[in-house]
């Protein structure tokens, strides 16, 4: 059974103080791993998608990477709109369904 | 483009009764999938449909079901609710089915059960 657990809970920066999102992920075959923004009162919003250890990719002031085991997000000079859980979810080879984390609640202080 | 929409936004039910949740992808998209998203569990996976059969379906029990119409449309009942079963329903659509990078969530709704 894929599993995905996500850390820390919560983060609290002050504006520009740049830091990390882990997701550890266990699954039998990875298809994708996927990262997406949720905004309170709202859906999940996609951001990006890892296929392989050793991808990246960007976007603004993010960068998501990952390795056999583990994906981290990584958030550079953060701006207070940047506030918003980011979900974490792998979908494995022979199981379309998505396996998400709980979650990292990202609160940027200004 | 439209994005997804469900309706309603805010449900308050008691204990026993049973809710029906809407869904409406976005135009041109036939896959619709449901999850349930708690504080403790985050967001788990009901199930999927597409061209109106039910492609994929996770771990819950009966009580939770689900149909999509002809025009993509899609349903879920929740038959004899219990308090557990307090949650924000997300709906996403994608095309094609099964590619999670083109799925959108729609903005999901509360249900409160008392």
């Amino acid at each position: 059974e894929d599993q995905v657990t996500q850390s820390p809970e919560a983060l609290r920066l002050q504006e520009g103080e740049s830091s990390s999102l882990n997701c550890s992920y266990t699954v039998s075959g990875l298809r994708g791993l996927f990262w997406y923004r949720q905004d309170p009162g709202k859906g999940p919003e996609f951001l990006f998608t890892l296929y392989s250890a050793g991808e990246e990719k960007e976007k603004e002031r993010l960068k998501a990477t990952l390795t056999k085991k583990e994906s981290f997000l990584h958030i550079t000079a953060p701006k207070p709109e940047d506030s918003a859980t980011y979900l974490c979810a792998v979908q494995s080879f022979g199981n379309e369904k998505l396996t998400f984390g709980t979650g990292t609640r990202l609160t940027i202080i200004p | 483009k439209a994005g997804v929409t469900q309706t309603p936004r805010y449900l308050i039910k008691t204990r026993g009764q049973q809710v029906t949740l809407s869904c409406s992808p976005i135009s041109g998209h036939r896959s619709v999938s449901w999850y349930q998203q708690t504080p403790g569990q985050g967001l788990q996976f009901l199930f999927e449909y597409f061209s109106e059969t039910q492609r994929n379906k996770g771990n819950f029990p009966g009580r939770f079901s689900g149909r999509q119409f002809s025009n993509s449309r899609s349903e879920m009942n929740v038959s004899t609710l219990e308090l557990g079963d307090s949650a924000l329903y997300l709906c996403a659509s994608s095309q094609p089915p099964g590619t999670a990078d083109t799925q959108y969530f729609g903005p999901g709704t509360r249900l409160t059960v008392l």
